[in-house]
Parts: C-alpha cells; structure tokens; sequence
C-alpha cells in the first residue's frame, strides 16, 4: 500500500525554465511533508518541508504547495539550474505526542535540467 | 560535525548467507532510522530504534531485524539472504524528539545478493 505517490518516474527540463514535481499522498493522518533530494552514490538530502496547517513555504528557487482536500503536494524550481538534476523523494509524517517520526517515502522522480 | 557513517559501502553476499550493516548517527542523535531502497519501490521504511529501543516497524519479515546500542550507533542483521534483498539499504539519523520528520541519511550500504 503506497500511501504517498509519486506517479512521474521523470522529468525534462529547459534550463532556466521552472520545474514542478507532483505527490499524492492518500494517509489523511500525515500532518508533515518533506522533499528530499538524492544525488547518485550519495545518501538523501533534506529540501524543504511544509507543516498541514500551511499551505505553501518558500525557501529561495524552491517552494513547496499543500492542497489538503486534495492530498496533494508540489515543489516547484525556479529558475531550474543544472545542478538541480538529481532524484526528489516526496515524503509525509504523522506527528504524535511520543514525537516518533516514521517517515514515509515516495517513490521518487528523477529531475533532468538540460542546459 | 560528522555525518551519518554507514559501513560497508558495498557488499556482495549470496543467497542463504546473512548480513550485518553498521550505522554511526550524527553526534547528539538518539534516533536511527533504516530504508531500503530498490528500483521502482522508493525507499521502504524497516525500522527506528530510539534509547536503544525499537519504536516503529515496517512491513518486512521477521529475516530483518535490528538494534541500537548505547552510544546510538545501530546495526541491521539480514538472515536467509533472498535475491530481491539486493537493494541499498540507508541509514538515517535524527535528534528523535519532535516531530519534523527531517532526517540526515548516510550514504548507504549496497548489497548484492547473488
């Protein structure tokens, strides 16, 4: 059971040009969400992250939407850089009192930015 | 500081043989998180260890375990290895209280199971 999708396996981008990662997720209970990015041979980096209660973070060229009623989430790039070529891993949480944090991961879209 | 240390990086084992990954969390990280990650499937959550305690457990059978020790730094064991356990298996660490979700992964141990 996927609970959080991530349905474009890959995306080709212009340079310069903006680049939108999609991710559904289907647990009502996640009140967290987070974009990693991975490079090869190397392990996920954090990106940024965006709590229920908002619906959109802004973090230099890359923001983050929340559509709850949809359960749905963006990243957006802008402008795409080269360097920006990597994989995304969409990912959701659940918060609770014990402050566990099982993350739940995507499956992954890997960004092409061709100069 | 340091960053998560996974050892070994790459390992080739074959099927029925069992394996043991090590992970070294961040220094003053009590939370130690395993993925696996294989084509297609993203990365499948195994287990957490907080204080030396399992807290949540993925859906993978019993041949998978783990554990933490004092010092946080966490080892996964794989019994009976299988061919579909060739994957690259993350280690990530975090403080472990709150609830951000924001992990530091290590670069991964690669099994090959021939």
């Amino acid at each position: 059971d996927q609970q959080v999708k991530q349905n474009s396996p890959s995306l080709s981008v212009q340079e310069g040009r903006i680049s939108i990662l999609n991710c559904d997720y289907t647990n009502s209970m996640f009140d967290y969400f987070l974009w990693y990015k991975k490079y090869p041979a190397e392990g996920p980096t954090f990106l940024i992250s965006i709590s229920s209660i908002k619906d959109k973070n802004e973090d230099g060229r890359f923001t983050v939407f929340l559509n709850k009623s949809a359960k749905h989430l963006s990243l957006h790039i802008v402008p795409s850089q080269p360097g920006d070529s990597a994989v995304y891993f969409c990912a959701a949480t659940v918060g609770n009192s014990g402050g566990y944090q099982k993350v739940t991961f995507g499956t992954g879209t890997k960004l092409q930015v061709i100069p | 500081k340091a960053g998560v240390t996974q050892t070994p990086r790459y390992l080739i084992k074959t099927r029925g043989q069992q394996v043991t990954l090590s992970c070294s969390p961040i220094s003053g990280h009590r939370s130690v998180s395993w993925y696996q990650q294989t084509p297609g499937q993203g990365l499948q959550f195994l287990f957490e260890y907080f204080s030396e305690t399992q807290r949540n457990k993925g859906n993978f059978p019993g041949r998978f375990s783990g554990r933490q020790f004092s010092n946080s730094r966490s080892e996964m064991n794989v019994s009976t290895l299988e061919l579909g356990d060739s994957a690259l298996y993350l280690c990530a660490s975090s403080r472990g209280t709150g609830q951000t979700g924001e992990l530091f992964f290590g670069e991964g141990s690669r099994l090959t199971v021939l």
